[in-house]
């Protein structure tokens, strides 16, 4: 079956650096989207990698490497706003999105 | 430039009832999604529609139908809702099915049956 594993919580300080990972078994692999959702609103897009490696857009980098099925999302100098659910979704073989769970992320002052 | 919309924001329903849930984008967008959201799962997706006129099966389309008469409307119908249908339902759209494409969502729906 198709799988994408994230931790379901983690807690962060104001300021600092947060590693979210996301690990994935899919049929096929035709990339992999991070999405933010607060709660009670829409999930918003972030980030798309395909091929390997770490891809920067500000304060948010997204890593993959296919051969080990595993990528992280980084959020450097965390803000409050930053206090949101983190979604990892992978587009397998059939063009379809896979989504996990996501991963609660709590921004402490 | 509304975007995605979706109505209603809230419904309640009795078991056996039904209902139709619409979603409007007004970006010319090809593809179009209806997804539900449950506590502790990922998106799930119901159906789609890669075009006018044209709808498809999604992972879980069972109890829930579809219908794309105009390019810029999905409308989601539950003919006879169950109390396993409560949760919160996001419509998204895009422009084509293609991997690079990001889906834009709408603000949800959030459906309790009782």
């Amino acid at each position: 079956g198709q799988n994408i594993d994230q931790p379901t919580e983690m807690t962060a300080t104001e300021g600092a650096i947060v590693q979210i990972n996301c690990t994935y078994q899919t049929s096929g692999f035709n990339g992999l989207f991070w999405y933010q959702q607060h709660a009670g609103e829409a999930p918003t897009f972030l980030s798309y990698n395909v091929l390997d490696g770490l891809e920067e857009k500000g304060r948010f980098s997204s890593f993959l490497s296919r051969s080990k099925g595993y990528s992280y999302l980084l959020l450097k100098e965390l803000q409050m706003k930053d206090s949101a659910s983190y979604l990892c979704a992978v587009l397998d073989s059939n063009y379809q999105l896979i989504w996990g769970a996501g991963t609660k992320l709590i921004i402490k002052p | 430039n509304a975007g995605v919309t979706q109505t209603p924001k809230f419904r309640v329903l009795k078991t056996g009832q039904s209902m139709t849930l619409l979603c409007a984008q007004d970006m010319n967008h090809e593809y179009m999604y209806w997804y539900r959201q449950d506590p502790g799962m990922g998106l799930r997706l119901i159906h789609y529609s890669v075009g006018e006129g044209t709808t498809a099966k999604g992972e879980v389309p069972d109890g829930y139908n579809v219908s794309r008469l105009k390019k810029q409307n999905f409308l989601l119908g539950l003919e006879s809702a169950a109390p396993s249908q409560t949760s919160v339902y996001f419509c998204a759209s895009s422009l084509a099915g293609g991997p690079t494409d990001t889906q834009y969502f709408g603000p949800g729906t959030r459906l309790t049956v009782l």
